[in-house]
């Protein structure tokens, strides 16, 4: 079945840095578009990238543009989310989540808490 | 400021039918499908419909979603207490050449 594993979560100063990573299995992982969408606490979600199969098409929300990375390697089967410069308002927890270029997510990750303090 | 607006809140009684909202623009739903998410407290999200109407396995049928123009709808009928969560729509936005949620509607089953 799927599954998709996310770490590297934590706590961090404002302008540090933090990598998130996903472990995917139950799928063939370079067939499918990967995203990563987080919830601040209390608040909605939001989609802040997405990576196509092949890693040639790259999607960014305005509020990660530049700060965010998105990346895959689909001989490990991972999803990397390289986050620099972070802020207050990027505290949340971040889904790793299966997905296609329409809106959709068939799966999700159980999600990684990111918290911004210092 | 969610691009897909949708309702704060809803609620209904056990057995009653409940439908949420999800307004969007030609950019967006009118000419994209339309996606819903169900959020139980504490959890991850998971898709509840997708391409407007369909249901994934394992969803019932006590769900429905359709879409007319700019406006996307999720239909729950015999509401059960299980149902209470909070709802997101969803959809690809041509002119943010991006994916985009709603706000999230938190349904309480009174």
């Amino acid at each position: 079945q799927v599954q998709l594993v996310e770490s590297g979560g934590g706590l961090v100063k404002p302008e540090g840095s933090l990598r998130l990573s996903c472990a995917a299995s139950g799928f063939t992982f370079s067939d499918y578009f990967m995203s990563w969408i987080r919830q601040a606490p209390g608040k909605g979600l939001e989609w802040i990238s997405y990576i196509s199969g092949s890693g040639i098409t790259i999607y960014y929300a305005d509020s990660v543009k530049g700060r965010f990375t998105i990346s895959r390697d689909n001989a490990q089967n991972s999803l990397f989310l390289q986050m620099n410069s972070l802020r207050a308002e990027d505290t949340a927890v971040y889904y790793c989540a299966r997905c296609f270029p329409t809106g959709e997510v068939d799966f999700w990750g159980q999600g990684t808490l990111v918290t911004v303090s210092s | 400021q969610s691009v897909l607006t949708q309702p704060p809140s809803a609620s209904g009684t056990p057995g009653q039918r409940v439908t949420i909202s999800c307004s969007g623009s030609s950019s967006n739903i009118g000419t994209n499908i339309a996606n819903w998410y169900q959020q139980l407290s504490g959890t991850a999200p998971r898709l509840l419909i997708y391409s407007n109407s369909q249901r994934p396995s394992g969803v019932p049928d006590r769900f429905s979603g359709s879409k007319s123009g700019t406006s996307a709808s999720l239909a729950i009928s015999g509401l059960q207490s299980e149902d209470e969560a909070d709802y997101y729509c969803a959809a690809w936005d041509d002119i943010l050449n991006g994916p985009v949620f709603g706000g999230g509607t938190k349904l309480t089953v009174l």
